[in-house]
């Protein structure tokens, strides 16, 4: 079975510091794509990031960026310098090629001023 | 371009009513899909259509049904309104499927009573 875990439930941060958000997953696949989304409280689902699991290079886009350690199934997001904008619900969502998105619980990211 | 849009907004049922949860999209995407989302369970997915004429069923399809009559329509409807039910519904989108991102409609907050 293909799983994906965000073992935490919330997450709080100092405003201009940096927090990371853990994801695992488990899957026989090789080949597989990853993303992170955002759902601020507008409810909205946002793309933060994607990684293809080819590649080693560790995707990032502006303030936001990835771990990703394919042999430990970890996909891990890096905000750096938290602004209060980035307060929102943060999902975890491998693609593994079965036509779905397979989400996870999400992160309830805070932070404070 | 509107993007994904769903209507209604908010919809309150009661048991064993029927309803269509309307999702429309402008970007001539092959690939939608609903999901629905629930406290602590992050999003689950209902039904899905890789093209107009073709649905599949997702995780959690039962007291659901869809169609796919063109490429811009999904509807999702509700055949028997029950409890379980209410959740945030939301309408996805994308160009293909592996490896790119869907775009998320606004959300349908649903109350069955």
């Amino acid at each position: 079975a293909q799983t994906v875990t965000q073992s935490q439930p919330e997450m709080s941060v100092q405003e201009a510091e940096t927090v990371t958000l853990s994801c695992t997953y488990d899957t026989s696949e090789s080949d597989y794509y990853l993303f992170w989304y955002k759902q601020p409280p507008s409810r909205q689902m946002i793309l933060v990031i994607r990684q293809e699991a080819y590649k080693q290079q560790n995707a990032t886009e502006n303030r936001f960026s990835v771990n990703f350690q394919k042999a430990a199934k970890s996909f891990s997001l890096k905000i750096s310098d938290s602004q209060l904008g980035d307060a929102a619900m943060y999902f975890c969502a491998p693609f593994f090629g079965n036509e779905k998105l397979t989400f996870g619980t999400g992160t309830r990211l805070t932070i404070i001023p | 371009n509107a993007g994904v849009t769903q209507t209604p907004k908010f919809q309150v049922l009661k048991t064993g009513q029927s309803m269509t949860l309307q999702c429309a999209q402008d970007m001539n995407h092959e690939y939608m899909s609903w999901y629905r989302q629930d406290p602590g369970m992050g999003l689950r997915l209902i039904h899905y259509s890789v093209g107009a004429g073709i649905t599949d069923q997702g995780e959690v399809p039962n007291g659901y049904n869809v169609s796919r009559s063109t490429t811009e329509d999904f509807p999702l409807r509700l055949l028997s309104a029950a409890p379980s039910q209410t959740s945030v519904y939301f309408c996805a989108s994308s160009k293909g499927l592996a490896g790119v991102e869907q775009f998320f409609g606004p959300g349908t907050r649903l109350t069955v009573l």
